[in-house]
């Protein structure tokens, strides 16, 4: 079956811009959560979404924002781009319940790199 | 933070089993303990959790002390591809998030 598709795989953008990442979920997972990661604070947790709420936030501020659609497919925004939000970000997703008794693990794709110039 | 305490860096020959430890003192009853590992520019890849009991699948082991403290991440023939930053994690079923630590960079060399 298909993997967690994130899009686009790379982006360049000046400081002050907003971008928009996206992200398609495996079929039938309800969850998709969102990761930063950066050479200097590792992977960092940004939020968690299931059946369309936000279930659980990170501790980032809030230019940070993301969403889930009805078939589950999320975008996450970050406006005002800053030098520091150049990272790769992650997406991952989840059954987001216990499913037959056992919790599977996360699907990450293969993330989008961004660079704030 | 994160609740465990890994290695920065382990080194292991191709062809012989690699055993990553990992601690967790504080793990609390409910709380599994998971593996993940990044390979180069890729996302994290899930290998394997547990509870309490050994686990065992195709990608690996994972051995669990009886008191739960501290565990032990086992690939019985490594590969060059298993080269890679590898994460323990402990999380409760149904956490909405995985909390990373700076995980085991391990490197396998020819």
């Amino acid at each position: 079956k298909a993997g967690v598709t994130q899009t686009p795989r790379y982006l360049i953008k000046t400081r002050g811009q907003q971008v928009t990442l996206s992200c398609s979920p495996i079929s039938g997972h309800r969850s998709v959560s969102w990761y930063q990661q950066t050479p200097g604070q590792g992977l960092q947790f940004l939020f968690e979404y299931f059946s369309e709420t936000q279930r659980n936030k990170g501790n980032f501020p809030g230019r940070f924002s993301g969403r889930q659609f009805s078939n589950s497919r999320s975008e996450m925004n970050v406006s005002t781009l800053e030098l520091g939000d150049s990272a790769l970000y992650l997406c991952a997703s989840s059954w987001g319940a216990v499913v037959q008794g056992r919790l599977y693990g996360y699907t990450f794709g293969s993330g989008t790199r961004l660079t704030v110039v | 933070d994160a609740k465990t305490t890994q290695p920065t860096s382990m080194d292991c020959a191709e062809g012989r089993a690699a055993n990553l430890p990992c601690n967790h003192s504080t793990i609390s009853g409910n709380e599994y303990v998971y593996w993940y590992r990044q390979i180069h520019s890729q996302g994290p890849q899930y290998i394997i959790h547990g509870l309490k009991n050994n686990e065992t699948n195709e990608m690996a082991s994972l051995i669990i002390t009886e008191d739960r403290k501290s565990s032990t991440l086992i690939l019985p023939h490594a590969t060059l591809r298993d080269t890679a930053v590898y994460y323990c994690i402990v999380s409760i079923q149904g956490a909405q998030k995985l909390v990373f630590g700076q995980g085991t960079r391990l490197t396998i060399n020819p």
